[in-house]
């Protein structure tokens, strides 16, 4: 079974800042994917940004970025020059690959979550 | 923001009722989810369909049962409802194809329904 940790509860940065958000994970796979979702409040999770577990590049999306350590199995996210908008609950997702279509694959685990305030 | 919608937002109601979340999308998405999420925890992944006539349960036992007679269509239905099933309900849908999950592939979430059984 795979497990999804996100250590940090709730965190909180200022306006312009950098933030890292820590999350780890727990797999016997060798293929997979991770992810990391943005849920602002009472709005809609949207999909921040994607790492492929067999590519060694960190993703980068604008402000986003990510730390991907297959080894430590550690994913963290980097949000720079943080912006009000960021302020959101963040989840960090993990996602089994299958090659072929298997029932149950392809769906994805989710950690608890980290509350993130940017403060003006 | 994707095209994907759930109703009711908010629902307080008694215990006993039966009640049913709706979830549509207008993307011709084969693959729908519904998640649980509690105050503060992970969210946990219930149902999911591969498409018409095609159900599945997922990680965490629910009392729940969905159905899938339209593409577009995913309720959630609760035949006598409790406080414990008193949660965050996130429907979902993915443009992927076939059960096949490609790295262009992405998964849209609804904003929610919060439930509340007294």
């Amino acid at each position: 079974a795979q497990t999804v940790t996100q250590s940090q509860p709730e965190m909180s940065v200022q306006e312009a800042e950098t933030v890292t958000l820590s999350c780890t994970y727990d797999t016997s796979e060798s293929n997979y994917y991770l992810f990391w979702y943005k849920q602002p409040p009472s709005r809609q999770m949207i999909l921040v940004i994607r790492q492929e577990a067999y590519k060694q590049q960190n993703a980068t999306e604008n402000r986003f970025s990510v730390n991907f350590q297959k080894a430590a199995k550690s994913f963290s996210l980097k949000i720079s020059d943080s912006q009000l908008g960021d302020t959101a609950m963040y989840f960090c997702a993990f996602m089994k690959h299958a090659p072929v279509a298997i029932t149950g694959a392809n769906n994805l685990f989710f950690g608890t979550g980290t509350r993130l305030t940017v403060i003006p | 923001e994707a095209d994907i919608y759930q109703t009711p937002r908010y629902l307080v109601i008694g215990t006993g009722k039966k009640i049913t979340l709706e979830c549509s999308q207008t993307m011709g998405h084969d693959k729908m989810y519904w998640y649980q999420q509690d105050p503060g925890m992970e969210l946990h992944l219930i149902h999911y369909s591969y498409g018409v006539n095609s159900t599945e349960k997922g990680d965490l036992s629910s009392e729940s049962t969905v159905s899938r007679i339209r593409t577009e269509h995913f309720p959630l239905t609760l035949e006598s409802a409790r406080p414990s099933h008193t949660s965050q309900y996130l429907c979902a849908s993915s443009d992927q194809k076939r059960g096949l999950w490609t790295p262009r592939n992405t998964i849209y979430f609804g904003e929610g329904s919060w439930l509340t059984v007294v």
